[in-house]
């Protein structure tokens, strides 16, 4: 299993840019990167996912080097919402089971 | 069309009780997975079914738990004899095909007196 390695927390402002890179050395060929947000209470919810280069959607871009052993989350301009753990998962077929292995996640606070 | 659903969404068990979890995937998902968080850490995966199948249970203790999606109703996770220890948030969630994107439910949060 790949196993990901991301900064424990974060902390930025309401408006600004957040960039969380996620570690992942050991991904393999078939294998995608996913990322999800959980709310305090909640279940974890998918973000963005993506293979190479840059994913983009209406939340979140993904920027993927060439080598593909890290990815960035780029958050744009966030608010207090956004206070939330970010999970960076490493999935494919080489997954035992194919099983999802969460890490422990980036703490991300928004202050005013 | 609904949500991942599960419930109780709070339980409350004396140890030595046991404890029946229930989630309900999204219509249309055959693949359910269980996670467990304990405060402050991130998900530990427990089981991975499929209708009427276990397809990994690598992560779920070998005694006292179980785990099964039958082919009418909802994914159980069934824990015996609960203890302390076995306190924390249980998630499931499921996707419609293997190494799809995973929809989660809002959890169960077991408390053990």
């Amino acid at each position: 299993l790949a196993k990901t390695t991301q900064p424990i927390s974060m902390d930025s402002y309401e408006g600004q840019e957040v960039n969380i890179t996620c570690s992942h050395n050991n991904i393999a060929t078939n294998d995608y990167i996913t990322w999800y947000q959980q709310f305090p209470s909640q279940g974890p919810r998918f973000i963005i996912q993506g293979y190479k280069t840059k994913v983009t959607n209406e939340v979140a871009s993904l920027f993927i080097p060439a080598d593909r052993k890290s990815s960035t989350l780029s958050l744009p301009r966030v608010s207090l919402s956004d206070t939330a753990v970010y999970y960076c998962l490493v999935e494919g077929d080489g997954n035992a089971g194919n099983m999802l292995t969460f890490g422990g996640g980036t703490r991300l606070m928004v202050k005013p | 069309n609904a949500g991942v659903m599960q419930n109780p969404r709070h339980l409350v068990r004396r140890r030595g009780q046991e404890a029946r979890l229930r989630c309900s995937p999204m219509k249309g998902h055959s693949h359910v997975y269980w996670y467990r968080q304990l405060p402050e850490e991130g998900l530990k995966f427990m089981v991975y079914l499929q209708k009427e199948n276990i397809i990994d249970e690598s992560g779920m203790p070998k005694e006292r738990f179980s785990a099964e999606f039958p082919k009418e109703g909802p994914s159980i996770l069934r824990i015996q004899q609960v203890v302390r220890g076995d306190s924390a948030a249980y998630f499931c969630a499921s996707s419609p095909r293997v190494n799809e994107k995973l929809f989660f439910g809002s959890g169960t949060q077991l408390s053990v007196l």
